[in-house]
């Protein structure tokens, strides 16, 4: 099974610009969230899609903003970019198994954009 | 709100010695999941072992195990003859029933050969 990929890996951007970022979730999983780390606020929820719908929305400008399609694929867009905005954003997706409750949550491996 | 609070920033231990990490969260809700991710240099987050709320038997994972006490809502997990593989950044995290992610600061474990 396929994990969570995150694309791209590595982005270097200018002020102002406008972004783009991808992240293809396990097969089955149908939630993703997206999360901004970086070495002085650590890892801050963005938002969270299940079924093409945001469930969940962190406290961040509205220039972060997402969608998910039927396949739950991700994209997160992030308009006018500022120097700030320099993290790994990482895509984590989930399911809910059975009676059971279980779930899971797995992470892609990031993506780096770096503003400048 | 939920919150989740490790208040070990950082820490180093010997080599086979074992070593407890700290998490304390805060929710009102009574069905949620917690979890332990390792983020090694690499970044990539590693889902280390995972607890459900409503199970009282805490989780084990070969050297990893937790001690989960609800009412006192922390989550500490116990790493037990610890190896130079471990070496890095440790989340404390709550997840609630919509999925929500919410992650503590982080610890960073250094094990010294």
């Amino acid at each position: 099974k396929a994990g969570v990929t995150q694309t791209p890996r590595y982005l270097i951007k200018t002020r102002g610009q406008q972004v783009t970022l991808s992240c293809s979730p396990i097969s089955g999983h149908r939630s993703v969230s997206w999360y901004q780390q970086t070495p002085g606020q650590g890892l801050q929820f963005l938002f969270e899609y299940f079924s093409e719908t945001q469930r969940n929305k962190g406290n961040f400008p509205g220039r972060f903003s997402g969608r998910q399609f039927s396949n739950s694929r991700s994209e997160m867009n992030v308009s006018t970019l500022e120097l700030g905005d320099s993290a790994l954003y990482l895509c984590a997706s989930s399911s809910r198994q059975g009676q059971s409750g279980n779930t899971e949550a797995f992470f892609g491996q990031g993506t780096r954009l770096t503003v400048v | 709100a939920q919150t989740v609070t490790q208040s070990q920033p950082e820490m180093s231990v010997q080599e086979a010695e074992t070593v407890t990490l700290s998490c304390t969260y805060d929710t009102s809700e009574n069905n949620y999941y917690l979890f332990w991710y390792k983020q090694p240099p690499s970044r990539q987050m590693i889902l280390v072992i995972r607890q459900e709320a409503y199970k009282q038997q805490n989780a084990t994972e070969n050297r990893f195990s937790v001690n989960f006490q609800k009412a006192a809502k922390s989550f500490s997990l116990k790493i037990s003859d610890s190896q130079l593989g471990d070496t890095a950044m440790y989340f404390c995290a709550f997840m609630n029933r919509d999925d929500k992610i919410i992650f503590g600061k982080g610890t960073r474990l250094h094990i010294l050969p």
